[in-house]
């Protein structure tokens, strides 16, 4: 059974840091893996999908990694901002016997302080 | 349209009571999920349809549940004789299906705040 473990569960930083949240995997057999933003009593937005062949995606100052093999992934942002306090998913989709899913961490809480 | 839209956005049911919730998908999108996000935690899966079939309905937790999608678009998830422990949010995502490019990852709507008092 895929399991998804996000680290830290909460993290407080001043404005202007660079910040690495982690992903981690039980089971390599991934198709793709997806990184979400959740503000409070919001839904989930997308932020990048990095597909299973890929090694990382880029966008704007967002950059996620992929290492499939080790099952872990990383959302690296640079120069927070505090209108980046949020919660941040990651999930990887995952398919068996014609269905698939989103199987999901539990997040991590971001704070970026003015 | 633009995006996945949900409705009710927040409902407050009395215990025992049913109720439906309601799913709008983007246009085009054959495939379409549920999810269940309680307080602080990740969301968990539910149901699958791709057009009108339900693939897989392992995640509903208990035979309240009920989902149908049956003209391939609006999706509807029913919770009969609902129980405190139903209260969470239920999230709704549509994607264009099997694919491999930055279009083919699940959009989600705002969800349902589910209450049971």
């Amino acid at each position: 059974k895929q399991e998804v473990t996000q680290i830290p569960a909460a993290l407080s930083v001043p404005e202007g840091e660079n910040l690495v949240l982690n992903c981690s995997f039980t089971d390599s057999a991934i198709y793709n893996l997806q990184w979400f933003r959740q503000d409070p009593g919001k839904g989930l937005t997308s932020l990048l999908l990095i597909q299973s062949s890929q090694r990382e995606q880029t966008s704007g100052r967002l950059n996620a990694s992929l290492d499939k093999s080790s099952g872990r992934s990383t959302l690296y942002i640079a120069a927070s901002q505090p209108g980046d306090s949020a919660t941040y998913l990651c999930a990887v989709r995952v398919t068996q016997g014609g269905s698939e899913k989103l199987v999901f961490g539990k997040g991590t809480k971001l704070t970026v302080n003015p | 349209g633009a995006g996945v839209s949900q409705s009710p956005r927040y409902k407050v049911a009395k215990r025992g009571q049913d109720v439906a919730l309601r799913c709008d998908p983007i246009s085009g999108h054959v495939s379409l999920f549920w999810y269940q996000q309680a307080l602080g935690q990740g969301p968990e899966f539910l149901t699958y349809f791709q057009n009108e079939a339900q693939l897989d309905k392992s995640g509903l937790p208990s035979d309240r549940f009920f989902a149908e999608r049956p003209e391939g678009s609006v999706s509807t998830l029913k919770i009969q004789r609902t129980q405190q422990e139903d209260s969470a949010v239920y999230l709704c995502a549509s994607s264009r299906g099997w694919g491999r490019g930055p279009n083919y990852g699940y959009t989600f709507g705002s969800g349902t705040r589910l209450t049971v008092v």
